[in-house]
């Protein structure tokens, strides 16, 4: 089955640029989705392929993917970007959703 | 406005048996596709299955933990999704959240979920 491999956590002080990143083969052929979810709360997509940014998230969040790699950044990080992220993509071959194990941002 | 509203949970038994159900309101619910996605507390993200539309025959999948164990249904009169539980483990104990996809097959919105916790 597809697997998709998150480091478990980033930490990045405030005002830099946090990069999370989700590995599977060949994953820049797959399209790709992140998810943020603060302690207590549902997860909520903040990137999907496609269409990108949904509406009410900030334009400090971009994705890209290629290879075997796909990457969420988020620019001018502040203390309310502190959650887990997670990745997600849908596998042709097994026809199974995937999620990474999921990143816990730190904001120093 | 997309609503989705899961129900049902509580707790059980290991072995038991529980029907989680899931109103959805605001879309075309007898056009979506509906999936099922759960946590555990501390853990991450785990898909656990789908069921199509009627055009798509209800077509299901589920992830291989799951299979033989837990039956998605839905009820297009109704706007609900459905999910049987049967033969419960303990490590089936989390949130599970029922969603729809975008055309992109991202999942939004996340409703808040339905907390089940099986033990003796």
């Amino acid at each position: 089955s597809y697997v998709l491999t998150q480091p478990p956590s980033v930490s990045v002080a405030p005002g830099e640029t946090a990069t999370m990143t989700c590995g599977g083969s060949n994953i820049g052929r797959r399209a790709v989705h992140w998810y943020q979810q603060k302690p207590g709360q549902a997860p909520v997509l903040v990137m999907h392929y496609g269409d990108g940014r949904p509406s009410g998230i900030f334009e400090r969040f971009s994705g890209s993917n290629s290879g075997n790699t796909a990457t969420l950044t988020i620019s001018r990080v502040e203390a309310g970007d502190e959650a887990d992220y997670y990745c997600q993509v849908w596998d042709s071959l097994s026809d199974h959703v995937v999620f990474g194990g999921g990143t816990k941002l730190t904001v120093l | 406005e997309v609503q989705l509203v899961e129900s049902g949970g509580g707790l059980v038994q290991p072995g038991g048996s529980l029907k989680l159900s899931c109103a959805a309101s605001g879309f075309d619910f007898s056009g979506s596709a509906m999936h099922w996605v759960r946590q555990a507390s501390g853990k991450g993200l785990e898909w656990v299955g789908r069921i199509r539309t009627k055009s798509k025959n209800y077509a299901t999948s589920y992830a291989e933990s799951m299979e033989g164990r837990f039956t998605i249904s839905r009820d297009d009169s109704k706007n609900t999704a459905y999910l049987q539980m049967s033969n419960l483990k303990t490590e089936d104990t989390a949130v599970y959240y029922c969603l729809k996809v975008r055309p992109t097959l991202a999942f939004d919105p996340w409703g808040q979920g339905t907390l089940v916790t099986v033990s003796s």
